[in-house]
């Protein structure tokens, strides 16, 4: 069974300040996908980014950016130039599986707030 | 483009009384999904379904639970009778497909059950 860990349950960020969010995960599959999703106070889910376990080139999406290391199954999101409406809680989730796939596998969030 | 529609977008009742859920997900969407999110965690996926197939419906506790995805459109989530603990925020989300290569998954507003 796969697990996913967010050690961070809150993150403060002035704004235009980088913040980076941490994220662990425990799986035996060689083929899985990670992301990351926002959920704002409206409670609608929004795909931030992504990454594919067998792409060794960390994915970028403007402001944000993940530093995938497949050895140590650590995932961390960092967010640059952060920006109010980033204020958010933000969850890192594993999909992969040979029974799994479709299933995604959310971590417990971290809170982030974006002050001016 | 609409995005996944849910209703009601609150509900409250007192337990032991019945409950339903509405999703209506992407014009085009094969794969719709239903999660439970509690209070201060990430979502769990209840079912999954391919149209009208159930294919993965482990988590769905199956006493007071059930589901159904008529016409491979429309789907249902209805809990009868309501207990305390099912207080939450009920997730729907729809992909194109569930398989590889993997397709995002796009996620409704929720609707907060409060169960009295």
């Amino acid at each position: 069974a796969q697990t996913v860990t967010q050690s961070q349950p809150e993150m403060s960020v002035q704004e235009a300040e980088t913040v980076t969010l941490s994220c662990t995960y425990d799986t035996s599959e060689n083929n899985y996908y990670l992301f990351w999703y926002k959920q704002p106070p409206s409670r609608q889910m929004i795909l931030v980014i992504r990454q594919e376990a067998y792409k060794q080139q960390n994915a970028t999406e403007n402001r944000f950016s993940v530093n995938f290391q497949k050895a140590a199954k650590s995932f961390s999101l960092k967010i640059s130039d952060s920006q109010l409406g980033d204020t958010a809680m933000y969850f890192c989730a594993f999909m992969g599986g040979t029974d799994s796939w479709g299933k995604l596998q959310f971590g417990a969030g971290t809170q982030v707030v974006v002050t001016p | 483009e609409a995005g996944v529609v849910q209703s009601p977008r609150y509900k409250i009742i007192e337990k032991k009384q019945p409950v339903a859920f509405w999703c209506n997900p992407i014009s085009g969407h094969n794969t719709l999904y239903w999660y439970l999110q509690n209070l201060g965690q990430g979502p769990e996926l209840l079912i999954r379904y391919e149209n009208e197939e159930a294919v993965d419906d482990s988590q769905l506790p199956k006493d007071r639970f059930s589901a159904e995805r008529l016409k491979g459109v429309d789907s249902t989530l209805k809990i009868q009778p309501a207990e305390l603990g099912d207080s939450a925020v009920y997730l729907c989300a729809s992909s194109q497909t569930s398989g590889r290569p993997v397709n995002e998954q796009f996620f409704g507003p929720g609707t907060r059950l409060t169960v009295l």
